[in-house]
This record gives structure tokens, sequence and C-alpha cells, in this order.
């Protein structure tokens, strides 16, 4: 069965503080690797990770794919309170429907 | 990026009645996609919305209880049937789009409470 774990499930920060957050996944086809922030009810994009070691980077947000060991993480450096959210990764498998498979989620809480 | 517009934002509903939400993309795309998130939890896909055929469900999710209809390559909706309160749950659909359409953008979603 297909399966994204996403930790630590929830995370309490300072302002200021840099957080890592993890995404591994067992999956029978992978096409790439999606990043989301749901602070409401609609997850926002942030990056899709296709390649190993390529870091995709914007603003205090960067990602890495590690296709060899089944991961990915979001790092998120001198955080604020804005960027308390909800974090979701995704699988996009290789079926012909581009049918995502999504990671239980990191709850994200930045205290000023 | 795409311009997903989903409505009703939110709803209330009594149990044994039925609920459809629509989805409205700004271009063309082949596939539509309608996901559950039950509170606390993540996203779980029902099912995929091709244009001009059936959709296809996902294990644990069947037409009679979610019907969805895909009248042309911009709109589709999803009908939540014969509600209960476990269906109390955020709706989202979404539709790929991006260099090799794999950067999926979501709608609004719409929260359904059934009372």
């Amino acid at each position: 069965e297909d399966k994204v774990v996403q930790s630590p499930l929830s995370l309490v920060v300072h302002e200021g503080d840099t957080v890592t957050l993890n995404c591994s996944y067992e999956v029978t086809n992978f096409r790439s690797l999606l990043w989301y922030k749901q602070e409401k009810k609609a997850p926002t994009f942030l990056f899709m990770l296709t390649s190993s070691g390529i870091e995709k980077k914007s603003g205090r947000l960067s990602s890495i794919l590690d296709k060899k060991e089944l991961f990915s993480i979001l790092n998120i450096t001198a955080t604020q309170t804005g960027d308390s959210a909800i974090y979701l990764c995704a699988v996009v498998m290789n079926t012909g429907f581009q049918k995502l498979v999504f990671g239980t989620g990191t709850r994200l809480l930045v205290s000023p | 990026s795409a311009v997903i517009s989903q409505k009703p934002s939110r709803d209330i509903c009594q149990r044994g009645t039925s609920l459809t939400i629509q989805c409205q993309v700004d271009s063309q795309v082949t596939m539509m996609f309608w996901y559950r998130q039950q509170p606390g939890q993540s996203l779980t896909l029902i099912a995929t919305a091709n244009q001009g055929s059936e959709a296809t469900y996902e294990s644990g999710f069947v037409i009679d209880k979610f019907p969805i209809s895909r009248p042309n390559l911009t709109f589709s909706t999803l009908t939540v049937s014969n509600m209960s309160p476990e269906d109390s749950s955020i709706y989202l659909c979404s539709a790929p789009v991006g260099t090799g359409n794999t950067e999926a953008f979501f709608g609004q979603g719409t929260r359904l409470t059934v009372v």
C-alpha cells in the first residue's frame, strides 16, 4: 500500500527559530513530491520536487528530495507567527492520472 | 498557477439531505480531483473526474454516495448524498497544472457540517 508519513505530527517553536519538517514515502510508482501549506481550508502550493539533491528555495523556505532514501525535508528559517499552519507533503503517482497521496501533515505553531 | 473557484464555502445540512459542491477552473484541464479531509486528518482522494467519462472512485468511495459530474473541461460537481454526521468534513477539488501537469492547485474548500 502506498504510504506517505510526516514527522513530527506537531511542533511548537518560538519566532526566529529554524524548523525542519520531514516526509518519508513508500510508493510503487513515484513521479514527484509536493509540499503544501494549509492555513484554513485550501492547501497552498509551495514546492514541487522531482530530482534528488536539488534544493528548491523560496524566501525563508527551502526543500530537498532524496530519492534513494525516499524522503524529503522542508526547512523554514527565522520563523514568524504567520508560518503557523499545517504543512502537507504529497507524492504524485506516475499513473497517468497525476494521483496524489498525502501525508499526515505536520501542525506547526510559531509563538511570538 | 491556476484559479480554482469552489462553492459553497461552507454549509450546515440536515442528515438525510444532499449537497452539491461546484468547482470551476479558469483553464481547461483534463483531470479534476475531489478530496475529503475529515477533522484532524489529512486529505483522502475520493475520485478522479474525467471529462466525457465516468469518474474513477478510490477504495471506500462509491458513486451512489458521491456522484460526480464533469460536463466540460473547466467544471465539475461533487454531490454528497444522504448525508450523515460522519460526512462532516472539508471537501476540496483540485486540478493538475504546470509543467508536466504535476503541480496540483486546490479550490478554496467546502466545510460541511451535518447535523
